[in-house]
């Protein structure tokens, strides 16, 4: 089992659409989680970070549940702009100790259509 | 302006040649990363430091080296080892600690291409 699974779509979806993707994690112990946003070919920014009690910024919404081991990113009123992959990132644990290590997920691609 | 740069934008390598590729930062933060992204795939960690004059293997460190010996500067070398170097190559850092703090941010990223 991959350390962290996503989707991989792609999602194509007309302007204005809401959008929802997933990605599940294998190890328990992981404390920090981020969902990052990668353009065709340019390198990955974060989007933002996703807290146990779930957060919100603009139109865009993070879940995390600790007891399934799974996250989602909900995106509202799609633009045209939020064409790209998003990449479902969880920090590596080993021994108890993460030393700053991060594990992406494939990425989920997403197409938004006028 | 801080920020994480990488150089060059395109490199090419032949066969039986080592070729080195340059991350700089002035966000003066103390880890730093290098990954891995082929078509289709997530990032994978190559090597990663987290002071200066030290540095771990990641998981795909085989045909690979690194030096740290300025906090600025984290250069990667690919070396005749690597049978299969064509690849997306990316820099990335962060400041100490958990939480957020292990927000990594990532340099413009170096396309590596074999002739």
């Amino acid at each position: 089992r991959k350390e962290v699974e996503q989707d991989p779509g792609p999602f194509n979806v007309p302007e204005g659409a809401t959008v929802a993707f997933n990605c599940t994690y294998s190890n328990s112990a992981s404390q920090s989680f981020f969902w990052y946003r990668q353009d065709c070919r340019k390198e990955p920014k974060l989007l933002m970070s996703v807290y146990s009690s779930g957060n919100e910024d603009g139109r865009f919404t993070a879940q995390l549940n600790r007891a399934s081991q799974y996250i989602s990113l909900l995106i509202r009123d799609s633009k045209l702009s939020d064409s790209a992959t998003y990449l479902c990132v969880v920090n590596a644990i080993a021994g108890g100790t993460s030393y700053g290590k991060l594990t992406f997920g494939q990425g989920t691609i997403l197409t938004v259509h006028p | 302006d801080g920020g994480i740069t990488q150089s060059p934008k395109y490199l090419f390598r032949k066969e039986g040649q080592n070729v080195t590729l340059s991350c700089e930062q002035n966000l003066n933060h103390d880890a730093m990363y290098w990954y891995r992204q082929d078509p289709g795939q997530g990032l994978r960690l190559i090597y990663y430091s987290q002071i200066v004059n030290d540095f771990q293997k990641g998981d795909i460190a085989e045909g690979y080296s690194v030096s740290r010996e300025k906090k600025e500067s984290f250069p990667l070398t690919v070396t005749s080892a690597q049978k299969n170097p064509t690849a997306f190559y990316l820099c990335a850092s962060k400041t100490g600690g958990l939480g957020e703090q292990e927000t990594q941010y990532f340099g413009p990223g170096t396309r590596l291409l074999v002739l």
